[in-house]
């Protein structure tokens, strides 16, 4: 039983279009977030959510949107998408309240996005 | 800005042999210390995890230690093997940026058998 599950875990396509990666996390958890990690394994915060509210929102690209249906949901929309975007992106939950920031997170397998 | 450093970014080391992997950070406000572990093909998982009220902190085979004072720690593993081959991360939030969690730059750790 899957805690952090994403999909799709691969994605090819072409320079331009629009994707969206899912995530869905079974752990209960209020706080969600979206890191990429790039072809040199660096992994680097773009988004997170607790209880559905936007707290880190890290300087990325507005083709780059997420959203968060409820708390136990976070997707990731990217529009007009451009080679510099192929890495891999990596959703995580971690237990809501303040204490978010001194607890475990809880990763996803990743989707590797690969722009044409 | 605030940052977290690790070193070395590779290690090779023979099977049954220690590594030690250190990392350094910047915020003094910071005080969790995670470990997580990256498999091939895999997402990264906490293997370990310190609070600042802590120096040390063992597992098993995997143990780590902080110096306050310094803003460093390390990850000790021993009597290694071959399934600890993967790249290792270190972390610590940035409170003076909403807590977010800032990685080290990863290790990737070889054990040769």
């Amino acid at each position: 039983d899957t805690a952090v599950s994403q999909t799709p875990k691969y994605l090819v396509t072409q320079m331009g279009n629009d994707k969206s990666i899912k995530c869905e996390q079974n752990l209960g958890h209020d706080t969600m977030y979206w890191y990429k990690q790039d072809s040199k394994k660096f992994l680097k915060i773009m988004f997170s959510y607790n209880n559905k509210e936007l707290i880190i929102n890290e300087t990325v690209p507005n083709r780059f949107s997420p959203k968060s249906p409820d708390k136990a949901h976070l997707n990731l929309h990217i529009n007009s998408l451009e080679l510099g975007d192929s890495a891999v992106y990596f959703c995580a939950s971690s237990q809501g309240g303040r204490s978010w920031i001194n607890t475990e997170a809880f990763f996803g397998q990743g989707t590797r996005l690969t722009v044409v | 800005g605030e940052n977290v450093e690790q070193h070395p970014s590779t290690l090779s080391v023979q099977e049954g042999d220690s590594a030690v992997i250190k990392c350094t950070y910047s915020d003094s406000a910071s005080n969790y210390f995670p470990w997580y572990k990256q498999e091939l093909g895999k997402g990264p998982q906490l293997i370990i995890d310190i609070r600042s009220n802590v120096g040390e902190k063992k597992d098993q085979r995997i143990a780590v230690t902080l110096n306050k004072t310094a803003k460093h720690f390390s990850l000790h593993i021993t009597e290694t093997q071959p399934e600890d081959s993967a790249v290792y991360f270190c972390a610590a939030p940035i409170y003076n940026q909403g807590g977010k969690l800032i990685f080290g730059q990863g290790t990737e750790l070889s054990v040769k058998p």
